[in-house]
């Protein structure tokens, strides 16, 4: 069964930074592509990042390109969303989620979340 | 990279047929057959339901189907259960590991 479990969330001040993990199971993880997507309270779904399975290309969406920074250590089956510059409208619930395959474009599986908080 | 534009609520009875539709662009919707429909219970996780524009997951009733005609896709619940109330997701591929979700429809069992 696949799983996969974030933590890192928390408060932190405008400006700061803050990382997140996310240890999967279940599956071979380097094989997979792996995004991070958000959501704040009582809103939609975002895209945030996504970083093909072996590490070495990755892609941001404009609300967070040049601040965030995504990374996977397959060694250590982790991946990590590196958050620098935090402002107030970064406040959400961050999910790790699997891409499907090569050639299939969706999450097959996410994490349950954790909640990042920018507040002064 | 504008979310793509969904209904915020939609309702129907138990045992009808409700029908979701999430509007995008010819970058995304239009451009590829990889639409896909996420339901979400509150404080959950979401779940995919439909990939590929009307694929179904193993597991996901055929009560769930999906369609789609040039920049807009349909997501279709028929005989609606209980259950099936909560937030709906539609999501195109839109180039380069890039994905774009609409702001969600909300489906009230009445």
């Amino acid at each position: 069964e696949v799983q996969l479990l974030e933590s890192g969330g928390g408060l932190v001040q405008p400006g700061g930074s803050l990382r997140l993990s996310c240890a999967p199971s279940g599956f071979t993880f380097n094989s997979y592509a792996m995004s991070w997507v958000r959501q704040a309270a009582g809103k939609g779904l975002e895209w945030v990042s996504t970083i093909s399975g072996s590490g070495g290309v990755t892609f941001y969406s404009d609300s967070v390109k040049g601040r965030f920074t995504i990374s996977r250590d397959n060694q250590k089956n982790t991946l990590y969303l590196q958050m620098n510059r935090l402002r107030a409208e970064d406040t959400a619930v961050y999910f790790c989620a699997k891409w499907r395959g090569t050639y299939y474009y969706y999450f097959d599986s996410w994490g349950q979340g954790t909640l990042v908080t920018v507040s002064s | 990279q504008s979310a793509l534009t969904q209904p915020r609520s939609v309702s129907g009875s138990p045992g009808q047929s409700v029908t979701f539709s999430c509007t995008g662009t010819s970058s995304d919707v239009g451009e590829y057959n990889s639409v896909s429909w996420y339901q979400q219970h509150p404080g959950k996780a979401p779940k995919v339901i439909i990939y590929d524009v009307n694929r179904r997951p193993s597991g996901v009733p055929d009560r769930f189907s999906g369609s789609k005609s040039g920049n807009t896709a349909s997501l279709t619940i028929s005989g609606l259960q209980a259950e099936d109330e909560a937030d709906y997701y539609c999501c195109s591929y839109a180039g380069n590991y890039r994905l774009v979700f609409g702001g969600g429809t909300k489906l009230t069992v009445l």
